[in-house]
């Protein structure tokens, strides 16, 4: 039982340059999460998905996409790099969004955009 | 919107000493409170959570209680040690159809000396 994995752990990227983030959870969780975290700010949530084929965003979304494919993938796209993307981007997945539901976080990806 | 603000850091202790890093929160209807510790590269772990109010949450000598009245869920520990050093988060999923979001305040870096 891996948990929830990040693929890469990191990547230095030009401006204007693409990428995708894959978050993989083998635990069955139905709802997924990727958030961003920036010194100073803690995490902030960019987009979500509460099931396979669903998305909708979250408090910092612009310049991000997510697909929901699988129910066990969730990934996070940027189309165009910029350097205020530079973050570490975390995921995480729970198993339904009942009260007081433990989140689980993988252990990030560090993007560097130059 | 839901906010959560934590004490400014960084904090600096010595082994054994008392900590406590405050923690306030404003939401609507009826949160479910969380603090993650993150450890130098490394995700995020649960370390405690309180789902109502006059709950306590506690966990390898953490503790902290669900205050509704002072809408406050403050990290305690009596005494800390170096294995303790970390960013600690505090966090809270809002009620009703929040879908598990997790709000999080800015982090308190905790460095403790022998």
């Amino acid at each position: 039982n891996a948990g929830v994995t990040q693929t890469p752990k990191f990547r230095v990227l030009k401006t204007g340059q693409s990428m995708t983030l894959l978050c993989a959870q083998d635990m069955n969780h139905e709802y997924m999460y990727w958030y961003r975290q920036d010194p100073g700010m803690g995490l902030r949530l960019i987009h979500y998905s509460v099931g396979e084929g669903t998305t909708a965003k979250g408090e910092v979304p612009d310049g991000y996409n997510v697909s929901r494919l699988k129910k066990q993938n969730f990934l996070l796209g940027l189309e165009s790099a910029a350097p205020s993307q530079t973050s570490v981007y975390f995921c995480a997945s729970i198993r339904t969004s009942g009260r007081g539901e433990t989140q689980y976080f993988g252990p990030g990806t560090r993007l560097l955009v130059l | 919107g839901d906010s959560v603000t934590q004490m400014e850091g960084p904090v600096t202790l010595s082994e054994e000493a008392f900590l406590t890093i405050n923690c306030t929160y404003t939401a609507t209807g009826y949160p479910s409170l969380f603090w993650y510790v993150q450890y130098p590269g490394e995700g995020l772990q649960l370390l405690l959570k309180a789902t109502k109010a006059d709950d306590k949450g506690s966990n390898k000598g953490f503790e902290a209680t669900y205050r509704k009245e002072t809408t406050s869920f403050h990290l305690e520990k009596g005494s800390v040690q170096v294995s303790d050093s970390a960013v600690y988060f505090c966090a809270l999923t809002a009620g009703g159809t929040s879908y598990g979001k997790l709000t999080f305040g800015q982090g308190t870096i905790l460095t403790v000396h022998p």
